[in-house]
């Protein structure tokens, strides 16, 4: 089992530009979800997708945007990059049916970002 | 948003047992106790769950007070691997649909050979 993948592992924009990074989720799970972790601070939640609609939103601005596909993997979207997008982005999966509150996150990698 | 309350670091000695406290007094009747932890250059991983009663898996134990406003992660025997960043979550059941979770700092733990 490959687990939760992200794309790329690195990578370095500029301010201003924009970035897609990529998810593909754990086989059996159809819930994902993405949190930015600034160095030295707990991951934050960013947004969650599952049936290719996104259903819940933390607070983050329009700036982020997300997409899921019908095989479940999913694409984190960043519009004019600022500097302190500079982070680690992370994205977790699970499986939606199962008793709630029990439900148990896999997490990716997380892919790191850095605005110049 | 439902929060919880840990010490920024604790120190370990390897082979010797570890108890990471956590504090939720305003945890609610539905909420479960979730740990993660996330080890230098990775993402967090699933520790152990539990909701009211004592759970015990291959990792570790979660003890939950009678009251449920507080709990402990414990580690039997901690090696060197087990130094991470611990987080206590509380996992909130909002109305029917799955709640996502809200980490906080979490507990920096160092393992002294």
């Amino acid at each position: 089992d490959a687990g939760v993948t992200q794309s790329p592992t690195h990578l370095i924009k500029t301010r201003g530009q924009q970035v897609t990074l990529r998810c593909s989720p754990k086989s059996g799970h159809d819930t994902v979800s993405w949190y930015q972790q600034a160095l030295g601070q707990g991951p934050q939640f960013i947004f969650q997708y599952y049936e290719e609609e996104e259903r819940q939103r933390g607070n983050f601005p329009d700036r982020f945007s997300g997409h899921q596909f019908p095989n479940y993997s999913s694409e984190l979207n960043v519009n004019a990059l600022l500097l302190g997008d500079s982070a680690l982005y992370l994205c977790a999966s699970s499986n939606r049916d199962r008793v709630i509150g029990a439900n148990v996150l896999t997490f990716g990698a997380g892919s790191r970002l850095t605005v110049l | 948003d439902a929060k919880t309350t840990q010490p920024n670091s604790m120190e370990s000695n390897e082979e010797e047992p570890v108890h990471l406290p956590c504090n939720h007094s305003t945890i609610s009747g539905t909420d479960y106790i979730h740990w993660y932890r996330q080890l230098p250059s990775q993402g967090p991983e699933y520790v152990i769950h539990g909701l009211t009663s004592n759970v015990n898996n291959r990792m570790a134990s979660l003890a939950i007070a009678e009251d449920r406003k507080s709990s402990t992660l414990i580690l039997h025997r901690a090696t060197l691997r087990d130094a991470a960043v611990y987080y206590c979550i509380l996992r909130v059941n909002y109305g029917g649909s799955q709640g996502n979770l809200i980490f906080g700092k979490g507990t920096k733990l160092s393992v002294k050979p």
